[in-house]
């Protein structure tokens, strides 16, 4: 099981808005509905940004959307914020296992 | 608030056998439709999941690591552990425990704050 593409890096400036890819196959991404994003500033563990493609868990803020269309599921930051840098990973079921994307580094410049 | 703590030696030799514990505070293991998972990141690179537990004992584990995996539970305890035997350098990295929600829904709500573990002789 490969693991799920998504950019390297992606940028914005204070108050636009950036979206993340992440593409997966048939086995994983395109068959479930159950890619979720995680959060993960330097030396800290990863946080729950999105669930089940694009339902947020409470205490995160509507500025974080998630959507999935076919096999490449999208994480949009709106509004963006300097606490907004750190590095993003999608996460997929795909069938009694799990797999990550390569991560992406979100630059706020 | 459910917390997960990993512990373990922080430096084990190459070919030897990786062990560590997660135990679990803030809520039994054994309640609710929740799976019990390790997940690895070496330095510098991403996320890549061990595998996983559910507190009857069923497993299931990585493909390109299943052959050296064991992830047991002991609800006494209220812990998991990771056992990863024949480690390399190749292993080194901060080993996370996490929590995964079960029922359909498969996403991780809860992780350690997670430990460093190097292969080293």
């Amino acid at each position: 099981q490969s693991a799920l593409t998504q950019p390297a890096s992606v940028s914005g400036s204070p108050g636009q808005s950036i979206t993340i890819s992440c593409t997966g196959t048939s086995s994983d991404v395109g068959s479930y509905n159950l890619v979720s994003w995680y959060q993960q500033h330097p030396g800290k563990a990863p946080k729950l940004m999105i669930y089940e493609g694009s339902k947020r868990p409470s205490g995160v803020s509507n500025r974080f959307s998630g959507s999935k269309s076919g096999n490449t599921a999208s994480l949009t930051i709106s509004g963006l914020q300097a606490e907004d840098e750190a590095d993003y990973y999608c996460c997929s079921y795909a069938g009694s296992i799990v797999v990550f994307g390569g991560g992406t580094k979100l630059t706020v410049l | 608030q459910v917390q997960l703590q990993e512990s373990g030696p922080g430096l084990v030799k190459p070919s030897q056998t990786l062990s560590l514990t997660c135990t679990v505070s803030g809520g039994s293991i054994s309640s609710g439709s929740y799976y019990w998972s390790w997940i690895r990141q070496p330095a510098g690179k991403g996320l890549e999941w061990i595998g996983r537990i559910y507190t009857s004992g069923s497993t299931n584990y990585n493909p390109s690591l299943k052959s050296r995996v064991t992830i047991s539970v002991d609800t006494s305890k209220n812990q998991f552990s990771l056992k990863l035997s024949s480690v390399t350098a190749a292993d080194t990295a901060v080993y996370y425990c996490a929590r995964e929600r079960g029922s359909g829904r498969r996403f991780f709500d809860y992780w350690g704050q997670g430990t460093l573990v190097t292969v080293s002789s």
